[in-house]
């Protein structure tokens, strides 16, 4: 079955460092790929995503490239501020599947000032 | 994209007690889907809700335990049934978003702690 894979947290980063959370999945069809971001006491949100291979999602900064030889999907930013402490879930769609989204285990990342 | 709001964004309950959590959309959405995230792990869906039929459930889920009710295209609820702390987690409320994206809009999830 389709599964997505995250690196375990905390991540732990000062303000201004770069950022980098992995992310690896399998799907036996061509699935879409998400990183959704939950802050604190919030529900989660939509942070980018890709639909195809090759294709980079981007939004507030953050990036991240739909490698199929790799299948992988690792978020990365320039450089994070103290407002991007949240928790960070990489997921898939796989139309194979229903559509229906897997999600990771989730990285918690903060930032300190 | 879709607001969802859900109620009660958080509760204590008492272990034995049942509490139906309600989620509201402010447009009509064909499927509605139940996720259950323990504390410190991931998203575990729980069950899709289609208006006019049976919710379908995943497996681990029945429907005993977790009843949902799809009374119209933009309202569902999930009841916990017969609590135990291990129930003890935030249940979120998602619809989809654009056609054949696989995305997905959650509501910001309500909170329960069984005591």
């Amino acid at each position: 079955g389709d599964s997505v894979t995250q690196m375990e947290g905390p991540v732990t980063l000062s303000e201004e460092a770069f950022l980098t959370i992995n992310c690896t999945y399998t799907a036996t069809g061509y699935p879409s790929l998400f990183w959704y971001v939950q802050y604190p006491g919030e529900g989660l949100q939509l942070l980018l995503k890709a639909t195809k291979a090759d294709d980079k999602g981007s939004n507030k900064g953050f990036e991240a490239t739909y490698r199929k030889e790799t299948t992988s999907f690792h978020l990365e930013k320039g450089s994070v501020q103290v407002s991007d402490s949240a928790v960070y879930f990489c997921a898939l769609s796989d139309q194979g599947a229903g559509n229906m989204l897997t999600f990771g285990g989730g990285t918690r990342l903060m930032v300190k000032p | 994209s879709a607001v969802i709001s859900q109620k009660p964004s958080r509760d204590i309950c008492q272990r034995g007690t049942s509490l139906t959590i309600q989620c509201q959309v402010d447009s009509q959405v064909t499927m509605m889907f139940w996720y259950r995230q323990q504390p410190g792990q991931s998203l575990t869906l729980i069950a899709t809700a289609n208006q006019g039929s049976e919710a379908t459930y995943e497996s681990g889920f029945v429907i005993d335990k977790f009843p949902i009710s799809r009374p119209n295209l933009t309202f569902s609820t999930l009841t916990v049934s017969n609590m135990s702390p291990e129930d003890s987690s935030i249940y979120l409320c998602s619809v989809e978003g654009p056609l054949n994206t696989g995305e997905l809009f959650f509501g910001e999830g309500s909170r329960l702690t069984v005591l």
